[in-house]
């Protein structure tokens, strides 16, 4: 079946520190792949995605890098701020599944934690 | 652009009670599913629908039941509320009836069953 291991954390950094959150996968098929954040009481929102092998996906100076080989998708930051504190999920969609359709298996979230 | 709306934010139940945890989106996504987010065990999927009429479980689906009528509402009704019921309920919905497009979430309903 379709796993998705990332580390819990909590992870601190000092605001400006350089952030990587390591997610690995194991997935049947060829998944796409995703990073959610959920800010405190709030959903959770699509961060970034990469939806084939060596796409880069990036979106408010974080960035990730789809690596069918290490089959991860590790999430980067270059200069962390206290408004990125939150939870981190990192997730899978299976496309062997009749593309998908029955969801996206997430790992358990890496809470984060900026302090200035 | 209201997006994915859940009601109610807060409820708590008594054991044996029986309710139903409403979604409604304004997107015309064909696909919508039902979560729940437990301490330590990232989400799960309950049940999904990948349009008005059709509906499948997911990983835990024991104890809830789903129906779509329409393609804006997705409901969730919990049979007879047990405390391992006692969640956090994200519902989601996507563009184009698959996940790959990205889910939006609404904002969950805390769920708390005594």
């Amino acid at each position: 079946g379709n796993s998705v291991t990332q580390m819990e954390g909590p992870v601190t950094l000092s605001e400006e520190a350089f952030l990587t959150i390591n997610c690995t996968y194991t997935a049947t098929g060829y998944p796409s792949l995703f990073w959610y954040v959920q800010y405190p009481g709030e959903g959770l929102q699509l961060l970034l995605k990469a939806t084939k092998a060596d796409d880069k996906g990036s979106n408010k100076g974080f960035e990730a890098t789809y690596r069918k080989e290490t089959t991860s998708f590790h999430l980067e930051k270059g200069s962390v701020q206290v408004s990125d504190s939150a939870v981190y999920f990192c997730a899978l969609s299976d496309n062997a599944s009749g593309g998908g359709a029955d969801g996206l298996t997430f790992g358990k979230g890496t809470h984060l934690i900026i302090q200035p | 652009n209201a997006g994915v709306t859940q009601t109610p934010k807060f409820q708590v139940l008594k054991t044996g009670q029986s309710m139903t945890l409403q979604c409604a989106q304004d997107m015309n996504h064909e696909y919508m599913s039902w979560y729940r987010q437990d301490p330590g065990m990232g989400l799960r999927l309950i049940h999904y629908s990948v349009g008005a009429g059709i509906t499948d479980q997911g990983e835990v689906p024991n104890g809830y039941n789903v129906s779509r009528s329409t393609t804006e509402d997705f409901p969730l009704r919990l049979l007879s509320a047990a405390p391992s019921q006692t969640s956090v309920y994200f519902c989601a919905s996507s563009y184009g009836g698959l996940p790959n497009y990205g889910y939006t979430f609404g904002s969950g309903t805390r769920l708390t069953v005594v």
